[in-house]
C-alpha cells in the first residue's frame, strides 16, 4: 500500500519561504501518477495547490502560481513544495497526495502537517 | 468563497438516507465527469469515497453513491451509521479561464 509522509518546518516567518517534502513509500514515483499538494487552513475547507508528473510537468492553481514551485526527485522517491513570500493566510495543514494521471482526484493522502506563519 | 457550493450542514438518524449537493457551473461540475467526494473525520486526512462522479474505490461501502445532473453533483449515503458523522467535500476539475481544481466548502454531517 502506497504511503505518503510530509516533512518540514512547522513554523515559518512572514515574508519567508515555506518548504515541505513528501516521501513516498511502497510505490515508485517514476511509475506514473501525478503527485501534488493540497492545503486546509484551520477550520476551513480544502484548497488545491498544484501537481507534478514524474517527468517534471506541473500544473499550479492560478491564484498561487506566482509563489509556488513543486519539484520531483525520483532518485529519492520524493517531491517537494515551496511557497514564497508567505503571510498568515498561508497557515494551514498541508497534505501531499497522489493523483491518477487519467483523472482529477486524490486516491492517497499523506497524514498532513501543520505549518504556521508567524513571527 | 468556495468555487463549488455545498450546504453547510445536513443531519439524519441512523438507518436513514441523506443527500449532499454540490453546485457548480458548466465550466466545472456540468462540463466534466471529474467530480470526486471526500470524507474527513476530525483531525484526520480526507478519504476518497467517490471519483469520476459515481465510481466507488475498492473498500468503500456501497452505502455511498454519487450522481450528477446538470451543474449539480450529489452524494447519497444510505443506511446512516454513527461513523458516517464527518465533513464531506466535493471537488471538480475546471477550465473556465485556465486549468484549475476546485473544492466545495464542505458539509458537516451529523448523525442524530
Amino acid at each position: 500500500q502506497v504511503q505518503l509522509q510530509e516533512s518540514g518546518p512547522g513554523l515559518v516567518k512572514p515574508s519567508e519561504t515555506l518548504s515541505l517534502t513528501c516521501t513516498v513509500s511502497n510505490y515508485a514515483i517514476s511509475r506514473g501518477y501525478y503527485w501534488g499538494w493540497i492545503r486546509q487552513p484551520p477550520g476551513k475547507g480544502l484548497e488545491w495547490i498544484g501537481i507534478i508528473y514524474h517527468s517534471g510537468s506541473t500544473h499550479y492553481k492560478p491564484s498561487l502560481k506566482s509563489r509556488v514551485t513543486i519539484l520531483v526527485d525520483t532518485s529519492k522517491n520524493q517531491f517537494s513544495l515551496k511557497v514564497t513570500s508567505v503571510t498568515a493566510a498561508d497557515t494551514a495543514v498541508y497534505y501531499c497526495a497522489r493523483v491518477p494521471s487519467s483523472s482529477w482526484y486524490v486516491d492517497n493522502w499523506g497524514q498532513g502537517t501543520l505549518v504556521t506563519v508567524s513571527s | 468563497q468556495s468555487a463549488l457550493t455545498q450546504p453547510a450542514s445536513v443531519s439524519g438518524s441512523p438507518g436513514q438516507s441523506i443527500t449532499i449537493s454540490c453546485t457548480g457551473t458548466s465550466s466545472d461540475v456540468g462540463g466534466y465527469n471529474y467530480v470526486s467526494w471526500y470524507q474527513q473525520h476530525p483531525g484526520k486526512a480526507p478519504k476518497l469515497i467517490i471519483h469520476d462522479v459515481s465510481n466507488r474505490p475498492s473498500g468503500v461501502s456501497n452505502r455511498f453513491s454519487g450522481s450528477k445532473s446538470g451543474n449539480t453533483a450529489s452524494l447519497t449515503i444510505s443506511g446512516l451509521q454513527a461513523d458516517d458523522e464527518a465533513d464531506y467535500y466535493c471537488s471538480s476539475y475546471t477550465s473556465s479561464n485556465t486549468l484549475d481544481w476546485v473544492f466545495g466548502g464542505g458539509t458537516k454531517l451529523t448523525v442524530l
